[in-house]
């Protein structure tokens, strides 16, 4: 079966300081890959998502950005971070056609 | 106007009752359509998908679905005090001129809360 991992799962960063957070699925080859952020209770929104190796599609101007090294490994990224950057990151997978996403446990970031 | 919009919340139903969650969606070419559960603190968990007008049936739950008026509902019946959570709406919307690459759009969620 398949499953999705990220981490770390709570991280607390200074305004300014990098940051990388990073997903893997298992048991499927060649997954379309998502980011979605979710600030404190709001809906989610999609940042990045990835159809390939090297593909990424950004869906919103911000100061992070999204890498996909290998098949099963997405990754998130900033080189400075902002104080509205804080919130709760999620990644997910489709197995498509129908759409359904299926989430990992989620990176809660909080910038100070 | 939002692509996806939930009932505002919260919700609070009395346990054993019926709770019922709204979502409209602004693009009539929609394909499919998705309810979520989220715990406080925790990821969205898939309830259940809907892609055909009508009613689809799991359990206590059913999803309603009706494209003419552009409408997504779920119902819970028998609510229990752990369906307390806050519940997504989400819509695989169309992308004129191309494929939508399975990105899903959603509401805001409704809160809702089951009380003994």
């Amino acid at each position: 079966s398949q499953t999705i991992h990220q981490w770390p799962a709570t991280l607390v960063q200074p305004v300014g300081s990098p940051l990388s957070l990073e997903c893997t699925v298992e048991g499927t080859s060649n997954p379309n890959l998502y980011w979605y952020r979710q600030a404190a209770g709001r809906g989610l929104q999609l940042l990045f998502y990835s159809v390939g190796i090297g593909q990424i599609s950004s869906e919103v101007p911000q100061n992070l950005s999204a890498s996909r090294p290998q098949d099963r490994q997405f990754i998130l990224s900033s080189k400075k971070l902002l104080l509205s950057d804080s919130g709760f990151y999620l990644c997910a997978w489709t197995p498509l056609p129908l759409g359904e996403l299926f989430f990992g446990e989620g990176s809660r970031l909080t910038v100070l | 106007q939002k692509e996806v919009e939930q009932n505002s919340g919260p919700l609070s139903v009395p346990e054993g009752a019926i709770a019922s969650l709204n979502c409209t969606y602004s693009d009539r070419g929609s394909q499919s359509f998705f309810w979520y559960r989220q715990y406080s603190g925790k990821s969205p968990e898939l309830i259940m998908f809907i892609y055909s007008n009508g009613d689809k049936e799991d359990g206590r739950f059913t999803a309603q679905l009706n494209k003419a008026s552009q409408y997504v509902s779920l119902l819970i019946r028998d609510s229990q005090p752990s369906d307390s959570a806050t519940y997504l709406c989400a819509v695989k919307l169309s992308r004129a001129g191309g494929t939508s690459y399975g990105k899903l759009t959603f509401g805001q969620g409704t809160i809702l809360t089951v009380h003994p």
